[in-house]
């Protein structure tokens, strides 16, 4: 079965630094969805960022970018010029391609702390 | 506005009684499902649905019940909700077609005593 593992329950960084969350994943499957979602003081989940396996092009959102290693199975997010509005809690998700359940993976979840 | 809604946002009950929250979406999407978050633990997934009248099991469905009756609801249903079933609950969907993403409710924080 796959899983999902994020390693930091707890990561901080200054306002303006750039900060990096892990993220490994487990999987025998060669096609498939990584995702990373926010999730501020509201409990909202907010979409990030998404890479697709077959792509080798790490994907970008504006101050979010991943570093998608498929050999390593290793998905990290990485955050730029942090800002105050950046804490949250974030976590990895996977999805197979040919799953007809469209199921969401999940880590555990890193929760990130902005210090002004 | 595209969007999930998800009621109650909160709700405290007592082991036994029945409850049911409800999850509606307005894009018109087939596959919707729910999720429940512990700590520790990430997103579960409870149950899902391909589309009207279709419902299936995910991860952790004892104790839980849904149905889809209409293509825009989705309800969960605690028949007999006991202490374990406290946790924050998700509802969410997505069209079956690209893109891929996942649409989330803001999320039902249930307190079972």
């Amino acid at each position: 079965a796959q899983t999902v593992t994020q390693s930091q329950p707890e990561m901080s960084v200054q306002e303006a630094e750039t900060v990096t969350l892990s993220c490994t994943y487990d999987t025998s499957e060669s096609d498939y969805y990584l995702f990373w979602y926010k999730q501020p003081p509201s409990r909202q989940m907010i979409l990030v960022i998404r890479q697709e396996a077959y792509k080798q092009q790490n994907a970008t959102e504006n101050r979010f970018s991943v570093n998608f290693q498929k050999a390593a199975k290793s998905f990290s997010l990485k955050i730029s010029d942090s800002q105050l509005g950046d804490a949250a809690m974030y976590f990895c998700a996977y999805r197979e391609i040919m799953d007809s359940n469209y199921q969401l993976i999940w880590g555990a979840g890193t929760k990130l702390i902005i210090k002004p | 506005e595209a969007q999930v809604t998800q009621n109650p946002r909160y709700l405290i009950t007592v082991t036994g009684k029945k409850l049911t929250v409800t999850c509606s979406q307005n894009m018109n999407h087939e596959y919707m499902s729910w999720y429940r978050q512990d700590p520790g633990l990430g997103l579960r997934q409870i149950y899902y649905s391909m589309n009207v009248e279709v419902t299936d099991k995910g991860d952790v469905p004892e104790g839980y019940k849904v149905s889809r009756k209409e293509k825009r609801n989705f309800p969960l249903i605690l028949e007999s909700p006991s202490p374990n079933q406290t946790s924050l609950y998700f509802c969410a969907s997505r069209t079956t077609g690209s893109p891929n993403e996942q649409f989330f409710g803001p999320g039902t924080r249930l307190t079972v005593l």
